[in-house]
């Protein structure tokens, strides 16, 4: 079975600077997706970002990217140049590929609280 | 709709009711997720739909815990005889994929219901 651990419960960054937030993540398959998910308080999850792990390029959208090591299986979130909007419970999750009639259903690590100070 | 709404956004319920909480997906969504977050933890997978079929539902914590989604489009997850243990966030998902690898296996979430059981 797939877990996905985030070992950092709560973190704080001040406004403007850099912060990184770890995954690691357990599995025996060879082929897979990762995501790292943003639930501010209102709580609705949003995606930030998606990695295929057959895709040795790092993904990045914007001020956030990934450090994705699959031999390692980690899977760092980086986010500069930090905003006030940032904070938020922060997600890491694992998918199988859906294939056939199986849709995909994500494995969710226990979340990271980031708290952007001004 | 533009997203994935949930109904009713709060329920709270005395240990033994049963309750129904219902989730429409954006429309033209093939996929659904419901998933159960309790407080301070990542979501879990409950189960999931394709169309109307549910093909997976090995989240489902006991037989008091059912799902459905008839017409292929709205879900309904009742709890019967609720327990304390069962009070949480629910979470409902939509995707456009049905079983397919490809570019649009992102899952959009609801804001959730919040389940309190007294």
């Amino acid at each position: 079975a797939q877990t996905v651990t985030q070992s950092q419960p709560e973190m704080s960054v001040q406004e403007a600077e850099t912060v990184t937030l770890s995954c690691t993540y357990d599995t025996s398959e060879n082929n897979y997706y990762l995501f790292w998910y943003k639930q501010p308080p209102s709580r609705q999850m949003i995606l930030v970002i998606r990695q295929e792990a057959y895709k040795q390029q790092n993904a990045t959208e914007n001020r956030f990217s990934v450090n994705f090591q699959k031999a390692a299986k980690s899977f760092s979130l980086k986010i500069s140049d930090s905003q006030l909007g940032d904070t938020a419970m922060y997600f890491c999750a694992f998918m199988k590929p859906p294939i056939l009639n199986q849709g995909g259903k994500l494995i969710f690590g226990q979340g990271t609280e980031l708290s952007v100070k001004p | 709709g533009a997203g994935v709404s949930q109904s009713p956004r709060y329920k709270v319920a005395k240990r033994g009711q049963d309750v129904a909480l219902r989730c429409d997906p954006i429309s033209g969504h093939v996929s659904l997720f419901w998933y159960q977050q309790a407080l301070g933890q990542g979501p879990e997978f409950l189960t999931y739909f394709q169309n109307e079929a549910q093909l997976d539902k090995s989240g489902l914590p006991s037989d008091r815990f059912f799902a459905e989604r008839p017409e292929g489009s709205v879900s309904t997850l009742k709890i019967q005889r609720t327990q304390q243990e069962d009070s949480a966030v629910y979470l409902c998902a939509s995707s456009l994929s049905g079983g397919m690898q490809g570019p649009y296996n992102e899952q959009f979430f609801g804001p959730g219901t919040r389940l309190t059981v007294l």
